[in-house]
């Protein structure tokens, strides 16, 4: 079964309002968990590197601003994509390492579209 | 600079061969190198970890190599099936939190 999961799975808004994702851990505790953001046809980028209880790391060229991550639990972290516009329009996937193996496993995703 | 190639964005089989996908990286020292499959609007599903001391781990039908020395990872699909279709990607884990992915390679099986 499905070991990180992700909620909404498509969301469509208006340009100017905030989308929050959450990811969720359901099978062990994730002291770290990540985003990422996929375009079509597209390999996957790494946007930030959530850390529970401390700031996130953002890759360069990645609004912290514009993609706020919260890691408030050790199951729990969210992207919220604020004053969200057209081009932040894509496909989100987070993971979740598991310290027993070193495997990160990801989430399902969530399309978002923004009009 | 760093990379992480794989071989031809895609790759077509007949059903039955064994399908072949590297993963060439320059400029990492990976401790371990995983592969995945990602159906079309689908997040990476894991299908195997290989690490640095490793030279060959086996799935069922799949096999995976890591040569540290030609910086390769070669990724088989034995018996392959129309199910198989998908596209593959590999990640190196630099241990800690660096985590990056390959270009991916389209594979597509035909009956």
């Amino acid at each position: 079964g499905a070991v990180v999961s992700q909620h909404p799975s498509r969301v469509i808004c208006k340009s100017g309002t905030s989308v929050k994702i959450e990811c969720r851990s359901l099978d062990f505790q994730a002291t770290t968990m990540f985003w990422y953001r996929q375009f079509p046809k597209q390999s996957l980028m790494l946007m930030a590197t959530s850390n529970e209880g401390s700031k996130a790391t953002y890759e360069q060229g990645v609004e912290k601003d514009k993609f706020l991550i919260n890691h408030a639990s050790l199951t729990l972290s969210t992207l919220t994509v604020t004053s969200a516009h057209p081009e932040d329009s894509s496909f989100y996937i987070c993971s979740a390492k598991d310290p027993r193996r070193g495997t990160q496993y990801f989430g399902p995703g969530t399309r978002l579209l923004v009009l | 600079s760093q990379k992480i190639e794989q071989n031809s964005e895609a790759l077509n089989i007949q059903e039955g061969k064994t399908a072949t996908l590297t993963c060439n990286y320059t400029n990492y020292s990976p401790a371990y190198l995983q592969w995945y499959r990602q159906d079309p609007g689908r997040g990476p599903v894991f299908l195997l970890l290989i690490r640095e001391n490793e030279k060959e781990k086996r799935k069922e039908r799949l096999k995976v190599t890591f040569d540290t020395t030609l910086k390769q990872s070669l990724f088989h699909i034995t018996a392959s099936q129309p199910a198989d279709s998908a596209t593959y990607l590999c990640a190196l884990d630099n241990t800690g939190n660096q985590f990056y992915f390959g270009t991916g390679t389209s594979l597509t099986v035909i009956p």
